[in-house]
């Protein structure tokens, strides 16, 4: 059973929304981690966070923002979507990272 | 920077067959970590299996087992006797000692009844 859940599953918006895709998880985790991902593709860092009020930039440039507030919650926002954020967005987390990652199930977002 | 390759865009395999998906990957340094991922479907993205690179015993669990090979830098996953549910993209990654994971492109598994 997952110990990190994103919400929501699926979601079709209309371009110039407001969105926030909702990433917890249960297990105490510092490190979390936001990746995209086309359907069947190969995973793009888009943005992490190592702690509490802690947010880098990955290496995939996105126009989506992160906040982390609380060590459970690492929410990503787009201010406005448009149709080239149609994507798989997958949340990770990781107490030691040479341990591996713990991925949620993702979001997949679809801007018309 | 360290990079992942995974050279098999798909692969299939029969059923109770044995497959083996290559990976090889770029690094100078002599300590960290290596995984492969199982990514079903429409499903959660699991942990198959990890190798210490300071350890020279390949790693095994169940059915699914790696060649590592330091010096070559490849670390091929083998799975036994196939099943239908093995089908998915298979990713290995690559970390550095507590740094962030890289991933290769991923291979797509197809296993045939």
């Amino acid at each position: 059973e997952a110990d990190i859940y994103q919400t929501p599953r699926y979601l079709v918006i209309g371009t110039g929304k407001k969105i926030t895709l909702e990433c917890s998880q249960t297990m105490g985790h510092d490190k979390m981690y936001w990746y995209q991902q086309d359907p069947g593709m190969e995973l793009h860092l888009i943005h992490y966070s190592y702690g509490v009020n802690s947010t880098e930039k990955g290496d995939l440039s996105s126009e989506s923002t992160v906040s982390r507030i609380r060590t459970e919650h690492f929410p990503l926002t787009l201010e406005s979507a448009r149709p080239s954020h149609t994507s798989q967005y997958l949340c990770a987390s990781s107490r030691d990272s040479n341990y591996g990652y713990t991925f949620g199930s993702g979001t997949r977002l679809t801007v018309v | 920077a360290q990079t992942v390759t995974q050279s098999q865009p798909e692969m299939s395999v029969q059923e109770a067959e044995t497959v083996t998906l290559s990976c090889t990957y770029d690094t100078s340094e002599s300590d960290y970590y290596l995984f492969w991922y199982k990514q079903p479907p429409s499903r959660q993205m699991i942990l198959v299996i990890r190798q210490e690179a300071y350890k020279q015993q390949n790693a095994t669990e169940n059915r699914f087992s790696v060649n590592f090979q330091k010096a070559a830098k490849s670390f091929s996953l083998k799975i036994s006797d196939s099943q239908l549910g093995d089908a998915a993209m298979y990713f290995c990654a690559y970390n550095r000692y507590n740094n962030d994971m890289r991933f290769g492109a991923g291979t797509r598994l197809t296993v045939k009844p």
